[in-house]
């Protein structure tokens, strides 16, 4: 089992470009996450979804910022019209049983110039 | 909010010492999660206590819950420079479907 897995790594976007973020969950895990983090800060949860269901999304901004977990292939979390203010670490986690023992991806940095 | 605190910001001992971490929260909660986080790494699940549960144990980790008090412990025993790293509490109760976790204690193991 490979782990979850994010991709890019690291994604350098412009002021007003859109990013898109990739997870893949662990092979079974039918719940994944994603979540925010600033330097010296812990986690703040932005979205909760469950195979084709947000579940919770109270965690993520109306405006610019949208995420989806499809039947077939991973989970995206879109920002558009980045700005510099987006620059963060984001992971995602999955995991098997809703909010128990979650998986973290590495994560991707991105940076908005 | 159900968001743990962890107490304190920053610890630092000598190998071999006991490393004791604090985390609080203010509402009913499911169950409590312990994670850690290495510089520049996604977190990594360390032990889970259900709220009917008061101790659990997971190799030189001990940690306890006290619902009364609303608290959390972390114990780390015979610690080793391998365990520096920052330690996150995470809660999540009742109908909340957010995991939600602290800001961390940040643990350094000098060798």
């Amino acid at each position: 089992n490979a782990g979850v897995m994010q991709n890019p790594r690291h994604l350098v976007r412009r002021r007003g470009q859109e990013a898109r973020l990739r997870c893949s969950p662990m092979k079974g895990h039918s719940h994944v996450y994603w979540y925010r983090q600033l330097p010296e800060e812990g986690l703040k949860f932005m979205v909760y979804l469950q195979k084709e269901n947000i579940i919770d999304e109270s965690g993520m901004p109306k405006e610019r910022f949208s995420a989806e977990f499809p039947k077939e292939g991973p989970s995206i979390l879109r920002i558009q019209q980045v700005v510099r203010g987006d620059s963060a670490a984001y992971f995602c986690a999955s995991s098997e049983y809703r909010n128990e023992k979650l998986f973290f991806g590495s994560g991707t940095q991105l940076s908005v110039l | 909010s159900q968001q743990g605190e962890e107490d304190p910001q920053a610890l630092s001992i000598q190998e071999g010492e006991n490393a004791t971490m604090n985390c609080s929260y203010k509402t009913s909660i499911n169950n409590l999660q312990w994670y850690r986080q290495n510089s520049g790494r996604g977190l990594v699940h360390l032990i889970l206590i259900r709220s009917n549960e008061r101790e659990k144990h997971s190799g030189r980790l001990r940690v306890t819950l006290d619902t009364s008090k609303k608290s959390s412990s972390l114990l780390i025993t015979a610690s080793r420079a391998a365990d520096t790293a920052s330690y996150f509490c995470a809660t999540v109760g009742g109908s909340n479907y957010k995991l939600t976790f602290g800001k961390g204690t940040l643990l350094t193991v000098n060798p």
